[in-house]
C-alpha cells in the first residue's frame, strides 16, 4: 500500500522567516509530487508540483525533490501570517489520483 | 469557468438514508475523482473515473458507487449512510497529469 508520511505539526515559525515541511513516501514508481495548501474548512489549493530531482521555484516557495531518498519537500521564504494553514503532500504516478499525507499544520506567528 | 462544483455544502442524514453527492467540472477533464477527509487527515480516495463510461475504486470504496454517464458529471451515492461516513468529501478532476483541482466539499453528518 502506498504511503506517505508528514508531520503533523504544528510547525510554529516567525514572520519572515524560512518555514520548511518535509514528506516521505513509499512508493518508489511515484512519478509527480504536489504540495497543497489547505485552510480550516476549505478544499486542498495546489501550490507546487515537481516531477524532476532538484529544486522547482515558484515566487516565495521552493520544492525540492528527492527520489533516491522518496523525499520531497516544500520551503516557503519570508513567511506571511497568510501562510498559516494546513499543507498536504500528494504523491502520484497514475490515472488512480494521487496519495496524500495528513498535512502539516504551519502557524506564522507574527 | 466555474471549475468543480458540488451540492450539496451541507447535509445531515439518519443512518440508513441514502443521498448522492453531486459533482461537475467545466474543464473538460477526463479525470475525476472522490475523495474523503476525516478531522485531522488526510484526503482517501473512495472512487475515480479515467473518462465517461469508466469508473474504479480507491482506497475506501465501501458503502459507495459512483458513475459517470458525462465528461462533466461525476455523482458519487451513498447507499445505508452509517455513522462512519460522516466526513468531508471533495470532488476533483484533472487534465490528466495528476494535477487535480478540487471543488469546495460537501460536509455530511450521518447520525
Amino acid at each position: 500500500q502506498k504511503e506517505v508520511e508528514q508531520n503533523s505539526g504544528p510547525l510554529s515559525v516567525p514572520e519572515g522567516a524560512i518555514a520548511s515541511l518535509n514528506c516521505t513516501y513509499s512508493d518508489r514508481g511515484s512519478q509527480s509530487f504536489f504540495w497543497y495548501r489547505q485552510y480550516s474548512g476549505k478544499s486542498p489549493e495546489l501550490i507546487m508540483f515537481i516531477y524532476s530531482n532538484g529544486d522547482k521555484e515558484d515566487g516565495r516557495f521552493t520544492a525540492q525533490l528527492n527520489k533516491a531518498s522518496q523525499y520531497v519537500s516544500l520551503l516557503i521564504r519570508d513567511s506571511q501570517p497568510s501562510d498559516s494553514a494546513t499543507y498536504l503532500c500528494g504523491v502520484g504516478g497514475g490515472a488512480d489520483g494521487l496519495t496524500f499525507g495528513k498535512g502539516t499544520h504551519l502557524i506564522i506567528q507574527p | 469557468n466555474a471549475g468543480v462544483t458540488q451540492t450539496p455544502k451541507f447535509r445531515i442524514l439518519k443512518i440508513g438514508q441514502s443521498m448522492t453527492l453531486q459533482c461537475t467540472q467545466d474543464m473538460n477533464h477526463n479525470y475525476m475523482y472522490w475523495y474523503r477527509q476525516d478531522p485531522g487527515m488526510g484526503l482517501k480516495l473512495i472512487y475515480y473515473s479515467v473518462g465517461a463510461g469508466i469508473t474504479d475504486k480507491g482506497e475506501v470504496p465501501n458503502g459507495y458507487n459512483v458513475s459517470r454517464s458525462t465528461t462533466e458529471d461525476f455523482p458519487l451515492r451513498l447507499e445505508l449512510a452509517a455513522p462512519s461516513q460522516t466526513s468531508v468529501y471533495f470532488c476533483a478532476s484533472s487534465p490528466g497529469n495528476n494535477e487535480q483541482f478540487f471543488g469546495p466539499g460537501t460536509r455530511l453528518t450521518v447520525l
